[in-house]
């Protein structure tokens, strides 16, 4: 049982349209969720962190956690061509003593103008 | 400036040899990990600190060695009996477990 999943994709969306993406895990012990851009061969660049139930907002991007339902999403208004990048989700696993991050496989996202 | 430098950028390994990818960080962070990326595919985790002198195999450790002898340093040592090291390496570190951790920018490996 894989512990982050992602839909792979590709997502493609037109510019200044809203582009959804999702993310469930396994653990119900998780407590920490983040969000991370990575653009074709770059290092992945943390774009959003949640702790809590509920929606936060961070300019064009708002993360949305329910630990019910076990899902995570991230919401990206207005988008760009700058967004196009691939989007991996990762979730700290508490149930480990060790407290690592599990990453799914990412989200690839296309914005085309 | 504070941040995670990884180094080489670019390293070439030949069959049967052993190399080292560098791991520095400056931001205090009690935790540090190795990723390995293949194309297309997510991070898969190899070693990780989360204290000096203390580390865990991740998922992929085979064929890896690390050590932590100072909170800054986390090198990573691909030996030769990783079979296809060919990939992209990412470090990483955060405060404790269960913050934000941040990358370097990554060694691209390639076996020649």
């Amino acid at each position: 049982q894989k512990e982050v999943e992602q839909n792979s994709g590709p997502l493609s969306v037109p510019e200044g349209a809203i582009a959804s993406l999702n993310c469930t895990y396994s653990d119900r012990g998780s407590q920490s969720f983040f969000w991370y851009r990575q653009y074709s061969g770059k290092s992945p660049e943390l774009i959003m962190s949640i702790y809590s139930n509920g929606d936060k907002e961070d300019g064009r991007f708002t993360a949305q956690l329910n630990k019910a339902s076990q899902y995570v999403s991230l919401l990206i208004r207005d988008s760009q061509p700058s967004d196009s990048a691939t989007y991996l989700c990762a979730v700290n696993n508490r149930g480990s003593t060790l407290g690592r991050l599990y990453f799914g496989r990412g989200t690839q996202l296309t914005v085309w103008p | 400036d504070g941040g995670i430098t990884q180094s080489p950028k670019y390293l070439f390994r030949k069959e049967g040899q052993n190399v080292t990818l560098s791991c520095e960080q400056n931001l205090n962070h009690d935790a540090m990990y190795w990723y390995r990326q293949d194309p297309g595919q997510g991070l898969r985790l190899i070693y990780y600190s989360q204290i000096v002198n203390d580390f865990q195999k991740g998922d992929i450790a085979e064929g890896y060695s690390v050590s932590r002898e100072k909170k800054e340093s986390f090198p990573l040592t691909v030996t030769s009996a990783q079979k296809n090291p060919t990939a992209f390496y990412l470090c990483a570190s955060n405060l404790r477990g269960n913050t934000e951790a941040f990358f370097g920018q990554g060694t691209r490996l390639t076996v020649v």
